[in-house]
C-alpha cells in the first residue's frame, strides 16, 4: 500500500524567502506525481505535474523534482509572495491505476 | 471551459438526514471520481464512476454510502442517515481517460452534520 508523507506538516516564512517543500513515498513504482495546492475552504488547483519518465518540471515561480528510486519529490516555490499562503498536497498515482494517493499536505505562511 | 463544478459548496444536515453532493464534470470528461477529506487527514478516494456505471467504489463505506453518474446529469454522492463522523470535505475530480495523466477537481462540497 502507497504511504505519502509530507515534511513539514506547516511551515512560516518571511516574504522573499525561497520554499521548499518535501513530498515522500514509499512505493517508486508510479504513473505520475501531482502538486496541488488548496486554499482554506476552497478546491484542489493542479501545480504541476511529472511524468514517471521525468525528472522535473517548471512553472514559473515553481519547480518540482522527482526522485523516484529514492521515493522523493521537492517543490521549490521561488522568492515567496504573501499570495503563496496555501496548503500544498502531493499525489501519486500508481501505473495502471487512477486512484491517487495524497499526502496530508504543508500549510505554508508567507509573512508580509 | 469550465472546470469540474460542485455543489452545494456547504451542506448542513441533522444527524439521520440525507445529504447529495453533486458533481458535474469537466466538459468532455466521462471519468468521475470521488474523494473525501477529513478534517487533519489527506484526501481518500471513495469510488470511480463512468457514465451509468461504478467502476471501483472500493474507498466506499459498505452502508449508507451511494453514488451514481447517470446518463444525463451530474454524478451524485448520496449518505443516508448522516452521522457526525461523516462531517468531512467532498471533493470530485474528473478525467478525459481512465489513465489520464492529470485530474481535475471540483471546489467540493463541506458536509457538516450537526
Amino acid at each position: 500500500k502507497q504511504e505519502v508523507t509530507q515534511i513539514p506538516a506547516a511551515l512560516s516564512v518571511p516574504e522573499g524567502e525561497n520554499l521548499v517543500l518535501n513530498c515522500s513515498f514509499t512505493d517508486s513504482a508510479i504513473y505520475n506525481l501531482q502538486w496541488f495546492r488548496q486554499d482554506p475552504g476552497k478546491g484542489l488547483t493542479s501545480l504541476l505535474l511529472i511524468q514517471s519518465s521525468q525528472r522535473e518540471q517548471t512553472s514559473g515561480r515553481l519547480n518540482a523534482s522527482l526522485d523516484k528510486s529514492s521515493g522523493r519529490s521537492t517543490l521549490y516555490i521561488a522568492a515567496s509572495q504573501p499570495g503563496d499562503s496555501a496548503t500544498y498536497l502531493c499525489a501519486v498515482t500508481p501505473p495502471n491505476d487512477y486512484k491517487l494517493s495524497f499526502g496530508a499536505g504543508t500549510t505554508v505562511t508567507v509573512r508580509a | 471551459n469550465a472546470g469540474v463544478m460542485q455543489n452545494p459548496r456547504h451542506l448542513v444536515r441533522r444527524r439521520g438526514q440525507e445529504a447529495r453532493l453533486r458533481c458535474s464534470p469537466m466538459k468532455g470528461h466521462s471519468h468521475v471520481y470521488w474523494y473525501r477529506q477529513l478534517p487533519e487527514e489527506g484526501l481518500k478516494f471513495m469510488v470511480y464512476l463512468q457514465k451509468e456505471n461504478i467502476i471501483d467504489e472500493s474507498g466506499m463505506p459498505k452502508e449508507r454510502f451511494s453514488a451514481e453518474f447517470p446518463k444525463e446529469g451530474p454524478s451524485i454522492l448520496r449518505i443516508q442517515q448522516v452521522v457526525r463522523g461523516d462531517s468531512a470535505a467532498y471533493f470530485c475530480a474528473s478525467s478525459l481517460a481512465v489513465f489520464g495523466p492529470e485530474a481535475f477537481f471540483g471546489q467540493g462540497t463541506r458536509l457538516t452534520v450537526v
